[in-house]
Protein backbone atom coordinates (compact mmCIF):
# COMPACT_ATOMS: atom_id res chain seq x y z
CA UNK A 1 0.00 0.00 0.00
CA UNK A 2 0.76 3.70 -0.75
CA UNK A 3 1.43 5.76 2.56
CA UNK A 4 1.07 9.37 2.73
CA UNK A 5 2.54 11.02 5.56
CA UNK A 6 1.26 14.82 6.01
CA UNK A 7 3.77 17.32 8.22
CA UNK A 8 2.81 19.07 10.75
CA UNK A 9 0.16 16.97 12.19
CA UNK A 10 -0.95 20.05 14.10
CA UNK A 11 -0.35 23.64 12.95
CA UNK A 12 -1.45 26.52 15.08
CA UNK A 13 -1.64 29.45 13.04
CA UNK A 14 -3.54 33.34 13.00
CA UNK A 15 -5.54 34.66 10.92
CA UNK A 16 -3.99 36.17 7.17
CA UNK A 17 -0.91 33.75 7.97
CA UNK A 18 0.64 31.88 5.15
CA UNK A 19 0.43 28.34 5.56
CA UNK A 20 1.98 26.00 3.89
CA UNK A 21 0.74 21.54 4.49
CA UNK A 22 2.93 19.02 3.21
CA UNK A 23 1.99 15.60 1.65
CA UNK A 24 4.94 12.81 1.13
CA UNK A 25 4.12 9.73 -0.84
CA UNK A 26 6.17 6.33 0.33
CA UNK A 27 6.17 5.92 -3.62
CA UNK A 28 6.36 8.11 -6.87
CA UNK A 29 2.12 8.94 -7.65
CA UNK A 30 2.83 10.97 -10.31
CA UNK A 31 0.30 13.91 -10.20
CA UNK A 32 -2.76 11.54 -8.53
CA UNK A 33 -3.45 13.60 -5.59
CA UNK A 34 -5.83 15.49 -4.24
CA UNK A 35 -6.27 17.66 -1.28
CA UNK A 36 -9.09 18.05 0.93
CA UNK A 37 -10.79 19.71 4.24
CA UNK A 38 -12.93 18.54 6.67
CA UNK A 39 -14.86 20.90 9.48
CA UNK A 40 -15.87 18.88 12.45
CA UNK A 41 -19.13 16.93 11.94
CA UNK A 42 -19.01 17.03 8.24
CA UNK A 43 -18.47 15.37 5.38
CA UNK A 44 -14.72 16.55 3.53
CA UNK A 45 -14.57 19.19 0.64
CA UNK A 46 -13.01 18.73 -2.11
CA UNK A 47 -9.95 21.94 -3.05
CA UNK A 48 -7.04 20.52 -5.24
CA UNK A 49 -6.72 17.35 -7.20
CA UNK A 50 -4.83 16.65 -9.97
CA UNK A 51 -1.63 17.88 -7.21
CA UNK A 52 -2.54 21.52 -8.52
CA UNK A 53 -6.02 22.00 -9.92
CA UNK A 54 -8.18 23.87 -7.91
CA UNK A 55 -11.61 22.79 -7.96
CA UNK A 56 -14.41 24.92 -9.15
CA UNK A 57 -15.93 27.29 -6.67
CA UNK A 58 -12.63 26.98 -4.01
CA UNK A 59 -10.98 30.38 -3.44
CA UNK A 60 -7.81 31.17 -5.26
CA UNK A 61 -6.31 31.75 -1.75
CA UNK A 62 -5.47 27.86 -1.87
CA UNK A 63 -3.30 26.32 -4.02
CA UNK A 64 -0.97 23.01 -4.65
CA UNK A 65 2.45 21.76 -6.04
CA UNK A 66 4.02 18.78 -6.39
CA UNK A 67 4.45 15.93 -8.26
CA UNK A 68 6.06 12.46 -7.54
CA UNK A 69 6.25 11.83 -4.37
CA UNK A 70 6.54 15.37 -2.14
CA UNK A 71 3.46 17.61 -2.71
CA UNK A 72 2.55 20.63 -0.84
CA UNK A 73 -1.07 22.58 -0.34
CA UNK A 74 -0.68 26.38 0.88
CA UNK A 75 -3.17 28.78 1.97
CA UNK A 76 -1.76 32.12 1.23
CA UNK A 77 -3.72 34.15 3.53
CA UNK A 78 -5.45 32.01 6.27
CA UNK A 79 -9.24 33.27 6.91
CA UNK A 80 -11.21 32.53 10.06
CA UNK A 81 -13.67 29.61 7.88
CA UNK A 82 -10.08 27.86 6.87
CA UNK A 83 -9.49 26.51 10.28
CA UNK A 84 -10.12 22.52 10.03
CA UNK A 85 -8.28 19.46 8.89
CA UNK A 86 -6.43 18.82 5.45
CA UNK A 87 -6.50 15.37 4.33
CA UNK A 88 -4.35 14.58 1.07
CA UNK A 89 -5.24 11.22 -1.32
CA UNK A 90 -3.94 9.30 -3.43
CA UNK A 91 -5.58 7.70 -6.45
CA UNK A 92 -2.72 5.78 -8.47
CA UNK A 93 -3.29 2.73 -7.08
CA UNK A 94 -5.57 0.06 -4.98
CA UNK A 95 -5.89 0.52 -2.05
CA UNK A 96 -6.50 4.55 -2.35
CA UNK A 97 -5.10 6.28 0.71
CA UNK A 98 -5.08 9.20 2.81
CA UNK A 99 -2.67 11.12 4.75
CA UNK A 100 -3.26 11.15 8.65
CA UNK A 101 -4.20 14.74 8.61
CA UNK A 102 -3.42 17.90 9.53
CA UNK A 103 -5.12 20.17 12.05
CA UNK A 104 -5.07 23.70 11.50
CA UNK A 105 -6.11 25.50 14.79
CA UNK A 106 -6.55 29.14 15.72
CA UNK A 107 -3.40 31.07 17.29
CA UNK B 1 -26.25 19.49 -8.75
CA UNK B 2 -25.45 16.10 -7.64
CA UNK B 3 -26.61 15.21 -3.85
CA UNK B 4 -25.45 11.97 -2.26
CA UNK B 5 -28.24 11.73 0.78
CA UNK B 6 -27.18 8.34 3.04
CA UNK B 7 -29.31 6.62 5.60
CA UNK B 8 -29.34 7.30 9.20
CA UNK B 9 -27.52 6.31 12.24
CA UNK B 10 -26.90 2.49 13.57
CA UNK B 11 -26.78 0.80 16.46
CA UNK B 12 -25.41 -3.24 16.09
CA UNK B 13 -24.31 -5.19 18.31
CA UNK B 14 -20.68 -7.12 17.53
CA UNK B 15 -20.60 -10.28 15.23
CA UNK B 16 -23.77 -8.83 13.35
CA UNK B 17 -23.93 -7.23 10.03
CA UNK B 18 -25.06 -3.28 8.89
CA UNK B 19 -26.18 -2.01 5.22
CA UNK B 20 -25.97 1.48 4.52
CA UNK B 21 -27.39 3.50 1.79
CA UNK B 22 -26.53 6.14 -0.38
CA UNK B 23 -29.09 7.82 -2.96
CA UNK B 24 -27.95 9.58 -5.69
CA UNK B 25 -29.87 12.33 -7.46
CA UNK B 26 -29.30 15.40 -9.69
CA UNK B 27 -27.23 13.55 -12.46
CA UNK B 28 -26.80 10.02 -14.25
CA UNK B 29 -26.47 7.21 -11.80
CA UNK B 30 -25.02 4.65 -14.73
CA UNK B 31 -22.46 7.34 -14.92
CA UNK B 32 -20.93 7.48 -11.81
CA UNK B 33 -18.42 5.40 -9.95
CA UNK B 34 -19.17 5.51 -5.89
CA UNK B 35 -16.88 5.09 -2.90
CA UNK B 36 -17.18 3.59 0.36
CA UNK B 37 -14.66 5.85 2.91
CA UNK B 38 -14.96 5.39 6.87
CA UNK B 39 -13.48 7.51 9.30
CA UNK B 40 -13.52 6.06 12.72
CA UNK B 41 -13.77 8.92 15.85
CA UNK B 42 -10.78 11.18 15.85
CA UNK B 43 -9.16 9.53 12.92
CA UNK B 44 -8.59 9.90 9.48
CA UNK B 45 -10.30 8.39 6.50
CA UNK B 46 -9.89 5.02 5.18
CA UNK B 47 -11.01 4.03 2.07
CA UNK B 48 -13.24 0.89 1.66
CA UNK B 49 -14.05 0.00 -1.50
CA UNK B 50 -15.73 1.09 -5.02
CA UNK B 51 -18.40 0.30 -7.65
CA UNK B 52 -19.14 1.34 -10.92
CA UNK B 53 -23.33 0.77 -11.38
CA UNK B 54 -23.65 0.43 -14.72
CA UNK B 55 -21.16 -2.95 -14.75
CA UNK B 56 -21.18 -3.84 -10.55
CA UNK B 57 -18.27 -4.25 -11.04
CA UNK B 58 -16.41 -3.74 -7.33
CA UNK B 59 -12.99 -2.88 -6.36
CA UNK B 60 -12.16 -3.46 -2.22
CA UNK B 61 -9.60 -2.63 -0.10
CA UNK B 62 -7.67 -6.01 0.80
CA UNK B 63 -8.48 -5.04 4.90
CA UNK B 64 -12.34 -5.36 4.54
CA UNK B 65 -12.33 -8.25 1.60
CA UNK B 66 -14.26 -11.22 2.58
CA UNK B 67 -16.59 -8.67 4.57
CA UNK B 68 -17.77 -6.01 3.05
CA UNK B 69 -20.28 -5.65 -0.14
CA UNK B 70 -20.77 -2.77 -2.32
CA UNK B 71 -23.81 -3.09 -4.11
CA UNK B 72 -26.27 -0.69 -6.69
CA UNK B 73 -29.29 -0.77 -7.63
CA UNK B 74 -29.56 1.54 -10.92
CA UNK B 75 -32.96 1.53 -10.89
CA UNK B 76 -33.18 3.44 -7.33
CA UNK B 77 -30.12 5.32 -8.25
CA UNK B 78 -28.86 4.32 -4.57
CA UNK B 79 -25.27 2.61 -3.47
CA UNK B 80 -25.41 -0.13 -0.24
CA UNK B 81 -22.45 -1.46 1.74
CA UNK B 82 -22.85 -4.15 3.64
CA UNK B 83 -20.01 -4.89 6.17
CA UNK B 84 -20.55 -8.49 8.25
CA UNK B 85 -18.74 -9.67 11.07
CA UNK B 86 -18.85 -6.63 13.21
CA UNK B 87 -16.61 -5.81 15.82
CA UNK B 88 -16.01 -2.44 18.21
CA UNK B 89 -13.60 -1.33 16.10
CA UNK B 90 -15.95 -0.60 13.19
CA UNK B 91 -18.04 2.56 14.99
CA UNK B 92 -17.08 4.85 12.74
CA UNK B 93 -18.82 7.96 10.53
CA UNK B 94 -19.11 5.52 6.86
CA UNK B 95 -19.09 7.90 4.00
CA UNK B 96 -20.13 7.78 0.14
CA UNK B 97 -18.21 9.68 -2.30
CA UNK B 98 -18.46 10.32 -6.32
CA UNK B 99 -15.03 9.41 -7.89
CA UNK B 100 -14.45 11.49 -10.99
CA UNK B 101 -12.74 9.80 -13.73
CA UNK B 102 -10.66 12.29 -16.20
CA UNK B 103 -8.71 10.97 -18.89
CA UNK B 104 -9.24 6.98 -18.34
CA UNK B 105 -7.56 7.73 -14.94
CA UNK B 106 -9.49 8.73 -11.40
CA UNK B 107 -8.41 11.83 -10.25
CA UNK B 108 -10.42 12.86 -6.96
CA UNK B 109 -13.77 12.50 -5.16
CA UNK B 110 -16.08 15.41 -6.04
CA UNK B 111 -19.19 14.79 -3.93
CA UNK B 112 -19.69 13.17 -0.88
CA UNK B 113 -22.94 11.81 1.64
CA UNK B 114 -23.35 13.51 4.52
CA UNK B 115 -22.18 10.33 6.74
CA UNK B 116 -23.92 7.77 8.60
CA UNK B 117 -22.78 6.91 12.21
CA UNK B 118 -22.38 3.01 12.82
CA UNK B 119 -21.61 2.41 16.13
CA UNK B 120 -20.93 -1.84 17.18
CA UNK B 121 -21.72 -2.06 21.01
CA UNK B 122 -22.71 -4.71 23.29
Amino acid sequence: DIQLTQSPSFLSASVGDRVTITCRASQDISSYLAWYQQEPGKAPKLLIYAASTLQSGVPSRFSGSGSGTQFTLTISSLQPEDFATYFCQQLISYPWTFGQGTKVEIK
Amino acid sequence: QVQLVQSGAEVKKPGSSVKVSCKASGGTFSSYTINWVRQAPGQGLEWMGKIIPVFGTTNYAQKFQGRVTITADESTSTAYMELSSLRSEDTAVYFCARVVSKSGSYSHFDYWGQGTLVTVSS
